[in-house]
């Protein structure tokens, strides 16, 4: 069975930071890797979607990137803002979804 | 980008009632619908794979007599909480698979807030 963990558990950083988050799994036969925000007491938000194919992904602020073969998958965040604040989640999808516990961050104004 | 509807967004119910929760794929067909739950400060985790026309497959440790799922259409999955119990308070989320030109996307909805009193 698929493991995700993410790290750390939870950040706390000052506003304009570039900031990683790390996602690693066990199983490297996905077909897709999937980072996404959450809101407290909201629903899933996709930021990225990085086909087995592919090792990287660009939106904005945001680039991810997916090393298959070492089961790892970074989240970098370009000069961070307040309304970054959220849990963001990784998920590997191979015949399901396999979801990280996700990384808590606080970016303080 | 494609749209998955949930509803009710938040119920509260007694315990021992039966809640259902709509998931909707608005402008797609989609033959595949997950079900997951997620606790307090917990991930995910996934309860069912739904697929139009057939029963759902339920994840292990997942009572499937007491979250029943209909896929009654390519647009329209239910997932019913029969004799709800406190415990089964929690955050669901549906997701909508679609597959085209190669690629393999699940949309999720913005998810059920059940609170069983």
């Amino acid at each position: 069975k698929q493991e995700v963990t993410q790290i750390p558990a939870a950040l706390s950083v000052p506003e304009g930071e570039n900031l990683v988050l790390n996602c690693s799994f066990t199983d490297s036969a996905i077909y897709n890797l999937q980072w996404f925000r959450q809101d407290p007491g909201k629903g899933l938000t996709s930021l990225l979607l990085i086909q087995s194919s592919q090792r990287e992904q660009t939106s904005g602020r945001l680039n991810a990137s997916l090393d298959k073969s070492s089961g790892r998958s970074t989240l970098y965040i370009a000069a961070s803002q307040p309304g970054d604040s959220a849990t963001y989640l990784c998920a590997t999808f191979g015949n399901q979804f396999y979801f990280g516990t996700g990384t808590s961050l606080t970016v303080i104004p | 980008g494609a749209v998955v509807s949930q509803h009710p967004s938040r119920v509260i119910c007694k315990s021992g009632t039966s809640v259902k929760i709509e998931c909707r794929s608005l402008d797609f067909q989609a033959t595949t619908m997950f079900w997951y739950r997620q606790f307090p400060k917990q991930s995910l985790m996934l309860m069912a794979t739904s697929n139009e026309g057939s029963k759902a497959t339920y994840e292990q440790g997942v009572e499937k007599d007491k979250f029943l799922i209909n896929h009654a259409s390519l647009t329209l999955s239910t997932l019913t909480v029969t004799s709800a119990h406190p415990e089964d308070s929690s955050f669901y989320i549906c997701s909508a698979r679609i597959i085209t030109g190669g690629t393999d996307t699940q949309y999720f909805g913005p998810g059920t807030r059940l609170t069983v009193l």
